[in-house]
């Protein structure tokens, strides 16, 4: 196992339309985060899953982004209509428990 | 809301100078992480420091936790350019179900 992957590494999208993005955690874990990063800033944390529980959403997350992990391995994370304000790097961290978060090398969306 | 402040935010220096990144915050917290993370890529986790006043050394970096684990710092000694990057600190809550992440340093080391 080479560690989370995320895909795509990059989206370019128009304003409106929908995205979609997929993460890969180590295997052996079973939480699965997701962070966004906007330009010069840290990581800011959206949400968690332990297993296919989706356990806490930041209030960063509106209505209009929701994130799945149906069988508790790979998540989505799925942005509607699209706004310019979403444009960020989409960060996803697995971890064992409360372990080290170990994280992917993102997804950066771009909204024009 | 816990908040972890980096400073400073941006740091230019020359190769074999020494530097210090702080990271401080009103908050206690069970532990805390820090990362360096190059453009376009995720954060690469460098060390985790649990007990108030613990130092680990990484070769020429040198971390440190506060006695309250409130704070943190970062001293790399003789910096090269391969150190050039977004150092990110990096709060694990009491839960341990999400970091808190600081608005990151950006250090740029000169040849």
């Amino acid at each position: 196992d080479t560690g989370v992957s995320q895909d795509p590494r990059h989206k370019i999208t128009k304003r409106g339309q929908n995205v979609t993005f997929r993460c890969d955690p180590i295997s052996e874990h079973n939480r699965l985060y997701w962070y966004r990063q906007t330009l010069g800033q840290g990581p800011e944390f959206l949400t968690y899953f332990q297993n296919e529980a989706q356990l806490e959403k930041s209030r960063l997350l509106s209505d209009r982004f929701s994130a799945e992990r149906p069988k508790g391995s790979f998540s989505t994370l799925e942005i509607q209509r699209t706004e310019q304000g979403d444009s960020a790097m989409y960060l996803c961290a697995s971890s064992f428990y409360t372990d080290t978060q170990y994280f992917g090398p993102g997804t950066r969306l771009t909204v024009l | 809301t816990q908040l972890l402040e980096q400073s400073p935010q941006f740091l230019s220096i020359q190769e074999g100078e020494n530097l210090t990144v702080y990271c401080n915050s009103s908050s206690v917290f069970s532990s805390l992480q820090w990362y360096r993370q190059e453009p376009g890529e995720g954060p690469v986790l460098l060390v985790t420091v649990v007990t108030g006043g613990e130092v680990k050394k990484l070769k020429r970096l040198t971390f440190q936790f506060g006695d309250a684990r409130k704070d943190s710092s970062l001293h790399i000694t003789a910096a090269q350019p391969g150190d050039t990057g977004l150092y990110l600190c990096a709060g694990v809550t009491a839960a341990g179900n999400k970091l808190t992440f600081g608005g990151g340093t950006r250090v740029l080391v000169k040849p």
